[in-house]
């Protein structure tokens, strides 16, 4: 089984409906994160929670908010759904007290989300 | 500023023969790390490498290696032996601070080169 889920793989809503991905983790790490991929823009962090009473801003979180319901899950809304919002959406973990410098993030499959 | 510069949109090569992909940076802070990432048509991201600001010897992966310039804030990746597997988007990124507990963690992406492997 993987190690982070999210749900939907793929979404397609309209304008102006609310709409909310989910992310889950079996990997025990207390970081997570949510980033969006345009094409041509690369991979952009929306929001990041470093344990469940912690969730932070990043460099694109006007339109969007988030849920840390547990260590394992974290989720994204969109409170009224744009079509700029249409972008494929990853989720990712990471875990400091791994002990290697390297302490990659790990990426969920992504949910590709059509805003109408 | 950006962060992470990717100035190949997309790259040809073929199949066994090595390809490097070019990645420039822009920080102040001393302690940083520096990632790549493989992203398939299927559209999962795949962690490929990791190079640290204070290691002293350049990378490596199996097939992959990473050229790491500091002065230059350069952190190229190179892929041997291409294998037509080896299509996909490749996205380097950095991370600012020494990855411990109470760092930031934030990965900050370019924008991506799209490699193609010609048989």
């Amino acid at each position: 089984d993987a190690d982070v889920t999210q749900t939907p793989r793929n979404r397609i809503t309209k304008t102006g409906k609310r709409i909310m991905l989910e992310c889950s983790q079996t990997k025990g790490h207390d970081r997570m994160y949510w980033y969006r991929q345009d094409p041509g823009l690369g991979l952009r962090l929306i929001y990041y929670s470093f344990d469940v009473k912690d969730i932070n801003k990043g460099e694109i979180s006007d339109g969007y908010s988030v849920s840390r319901q547990a260590q394992a899950k974290f989720s994204l809304s969109l409170e009224s759904a744009i079509p700029n919002q249409t972008a494929l959406y990853f989720c990712a973990t990471s875990d400091p007290l791994a002990g290697a410098a390297e302490n990659e993030q790990f990426f969920g499959p992504g949910t590709r989300l059509t805003v109408l | 500023a950006q962060k992470i510069t990717q100035t190949q949109p997309g790259m040809f090569v073929q199949e066994k023969e090595a390809v490097t992909l070019d990645c420039t940076y822009d920080t102040s802070d001393p302690s940083y790390g520096l990632f790549w990432y493989k992203q398939p048509s299927s559209g999962e991201m795949i962690f490929l490498i990791y190079q640290g600001s204070y290691d002293q010897q350049n990378a490596t992966e199996g097939r992959y290696s990473l050229n790491f310039q500091k002065a230059r804030k350069s952190a190229n990746l190179v892929i041997s032996a291409s294998q037509l597997g080896d299509s996909a988007m490749y996205f380097c990124a950095m991370r600012e601070g020494d990855g411990t507990q109470g760092g930031s963690e934030k990965l900050v992406f370019g924008k991506g080169t799209k490699l193609t492997v010609n048989p």
